[in-house]
């Protein structure tokens, strides 16, 4: 079945760096990826949609500049967050839309810690 | 390898029926059971849980139950109303807080008028 490979699974970080995540489409291409900041036992935040050669879609409140989307190929789509603080830190994890267009498939999500 | 399972990708239910989504895992080790509701172009939303020393957990319309040994959960909505029509993940997670939650593909449910 569709797999997403997300990458790193945990990284603990120092305030002020930048740090980059990963998601591939091992077997199929995911023209749309979606980006979600999870905090603990509660609701994903979508925080933007990331489109194949396109400009990625932001949600109300999330800082562009601050979340940097990249989606350069079918199968890559990349999440920087610049200049991390601590209230950074949380549980990101990208999803794409499967091929048959029902189902989704999640990455296995980051913990970003930043000290 | 797929440690929560959604059989179903979709499944459609008479407006006022019982509406079952089913879920399956793999991994003995979770002890903590999620349902999310998704619209389209909106993120997941949390609806009910479970935690692993229960086998029920009630939320008005919607029940969850837990079969340990069969390791199976199932969300149940009754009456199931137009607006109950989205995606539904079915997510398990560890002990910790800080584990991660594994999701399962989804199931769309459409209720039909």
């Amino acid at each position: 079945g569709a797999v997403v490979s997300q990458h790193p699974s945990w990284v603990i970080c120092k305030s002020g760096t930048s740090v980059k995540i990963e998601c591939r489409s091992l077997d199929f291409q995911a023209t749309t990826m979606f980006w979600y900041r999870q905090f603990p036992k509660q609701s994903l935040m979508l925080m933007a949609t990331s489109n194949e050669g396109s400009k990625a879609t932001y949600e109300q409140g999330v800082e562009k500049d601050k979340f940097l989307i990249n989606h350069a190929s079918l199968t890559l789509s990349t999440l920087t967050v610049t200049s991390a603080h601590p209230e950074d830190s949380s549980f990101y994890i990208c999803s794409a839309p499967d091929r048959d267009g029902y189902g989704y498939t999640f990455g296995s999500g980051t913990r970003l810690t930043v000290v | 390898d797929q440690q929560v399972k959604q059989n179903s990708p979709s499944l459609s239910v008479q407006e006022g029926r019982i509406s079952i989504l089913n879920c399956d895992y793999t991994n003995s080790m979770f002890d903590y059971f999620l349902w999310y509701k998704k619209y389209p172009a909106e993120g997941p939303t949390f609806l009910i849980s479970i935690s692993s020393i229960k086998d029920k957990n009630e939320d008005g319309r919607f029940t969850v139950f837990l079969n340990k040994s069969a390791k199976h959960l199932s969300l149940h909505i009754v009456p199931s109303q137009p607006g109950d029509s989205a995606v539904y993940f079915c997510a398990a997670s560890g002990m910790n807080r800080d584990d991660k939650i594994i999701f399962g593909k989804g199931t769309r449910l459409h209720i039909l008028p």
